[in-house]
């Protein structure tokens, strides 16, 4: 199975200010197409995980456009350009290389 | 709008079985494939296995191969996961969600989740 590692583990923020979360794969989530087959998703408190970013920098439907995702291979990094209240929570990156999916640990970002 | 609607909150003892439920609706079932995330309390998301139903065809995360059965009603836009000899370790949050088996665009809508505690 890919083995996915995500830091830090906790990301304490203040608003306005950017934030990054890095993602790591144990393999090459590039796939034959030139794509990275990476997902971001993040899971509010008391909420049901929402996807963020697919494609590893393809923004889903709705997402504000402070998230980013770069990255390829097997390093990844999300962005949010100005951090607000609503952006707390767990940030979870998820390989979508092969059939078997696999999560990372998870990022815990708050508000200093 | 598409929605996915899980069945209510299960209490189970040890060794026993549950099957959880997510049925959608305002979508296309058979076009997508549904995939079952597990969340035990205070941890990470574990994805369990998913299905194409149009297809039936299956996959399983080798640590639930087994003991893990995913099906889908295509009548009834209904898919189902069970879970035989439950134990303490299986108390979780239990999502579906659902992605396209043809586009790797990830898990875009995911139901609100059943927990399902195992105790004696």
């Amino acid at each position: 199975d890919i083995v996915m590692t995500q830091s830090p583990l906790s990301l304490p923020v203040t608003p306005g200010e950017p934030a990054s979360i890095s993602c790591r794969s144990s393999q090459s989530l590039l796939h034959s197409n030139g794509d990275s087959y990476l997902d971001w998703y993040l899971q509010k408190p008391g909420q049901s995980p929402q996807l963020l970013i697919y494609l590893a920098s393809n923004r889903a439907s709705g997402v504000p456009d402070r998230f980013s995702g770069s990255g390829s291979g097997t390093n990844f990094t999300l962005n949010i350009s100005r951090v607000e209240a609503e952006d707390v929570g767990v940030y979870y990156c998820m390989q979508a290389l092969e059939s078997l999916f696999t999560f990372g640990g998870g990022t815990k970002v708050e508000i200093k | 709008q598409v929605q996915l609607v899980q069945s209510g909150a299960e209490v189970k003892k040890p060794g026993s079985s549950v099957k959880v439920s997510c049925k959608a609706s305002g979508g296309t079932f058979s076009s997508y494939a549904m995939n079952w995330v597990r969340q035990a309390p205070g941890q990470g998301l574990e994805w369990m296995g998913g299905i194409i139903p149009m297809f039936e065809s299956v996959n399983y995360a080798q640590k639930f191969q087994g003991r893990v059965t995913i099906t889908a009603d295509e009548s009834t836009s209904t898919a189902y996961m069970e879970v035989s000899s439950l134990r303490s370790e299986d108390t979780a949050v239990y999502y579906c969600a659902r992605s396209q088996w043809e586009l790797p665009w990830g898990m875009d809508v995911w139901g609100q989740g059943t927990t399902v505690t195992v105790s004696s």
